[in-house]
């Protein structure tokens, strides 16, 4: 059964930074894409980045370009989002999402459960 | 980029109703879309890709159909475990844009 648990997330000032991490389990994870994919409180589902099974492809939302680092190591089974210069807009539920196939652009077969991140002063 | 838009944005329906979701692309997509379901407080789970292919597992009272720029999901007799709100998702190109969402509640 595929597994995947988020962590990292948690309160940081506006201008900070985090990093969250997702842990997979269940299938051959270093034969996937993987998504990031967060939801701001009462709103609907926001695509942030995707990462290729290898990490030669790696995709972002303008709205993320330039502050969100997404990597993985697939020795680990580990997916990371390196998210900068934080705004306030940026608080949401932030869900790692296995993707079918290798290459990052396409649907999305399992989610993790999530975590919060919260962008306040 | 791609805009994608949902109608209605929401509708009560009765238990045993056919319940029909409309996803709009502002270009082509041609099948590359999914459906997804969220029940309150719970992750979102996938329904449907290829615009009509139903994912393992799930009830076939769902169904999708369409193909370029008009999508559609189908819930052929509504149940009470079917409360949730239904996203469709693009994924011809980046950005993976989804649609803004369909809250479906009983009547």
């Amino acid at each position: 059964e595929v597994e995947l648990l988020e962590s990292g997330g948690g309160l940081v000032q506006p201008g900070g930074s985090l990093r969250l991490y997702c842990e997979a389990s269940g299938f051959t994870f270093g034969d996937y894409a993987m998504t990031w994919v967060r939801q701001a409180p009462g709103k609907g589902l926001e695509w942030v980045s995707s990462v290729s099974s290898g990490s030669v492809s790696k995709y972002y939302a303008d709205s993320v370009k330039g502050r969100f680092t997404v990597s993985r190591d697939n020795s680990l089974d580990t997916l990371y989002l390196r998210m900068n210069s934080l705004r306030v807009e940026d608080t949401a539920i932030y869900y790692c999402a296995k993707t079918m196939g290798s290459y990052g652009v396409y649907f999305f077969d399992s989610w993790g459960q999530g975590t919060l991140v919260t962008v306040s002063s | 980029d791609i805009q994608m838009t949902q109608s209605p944005s929401s509708l009560s329906a009765s238990v045993g109703d056919r319940v029909t979701i409309t996803c709009r692309a502002s270009q082509v997509i041609s099948n590359h879309l999914a459906w997804y379901q969220q029940k309150p407080g719970k992750v979102p789970k996938l329904l449907i890709h290829d615009a009509s292919t139903l994912q393992s597992g799930v009830p076939s009272r769902f169904s999708g159909s369409g193909f370029g720029t008009d999508f559609t999901l189908t819930i052929s007799s509504l149940q009470p475990e079917d409360v949730a709100t239904y996203y469709c998702q693009k994924y011809n190109s980046v950005p993976l844009t989804f649609g803004p969402g369909t809250k479906v509640d009983i009547k």
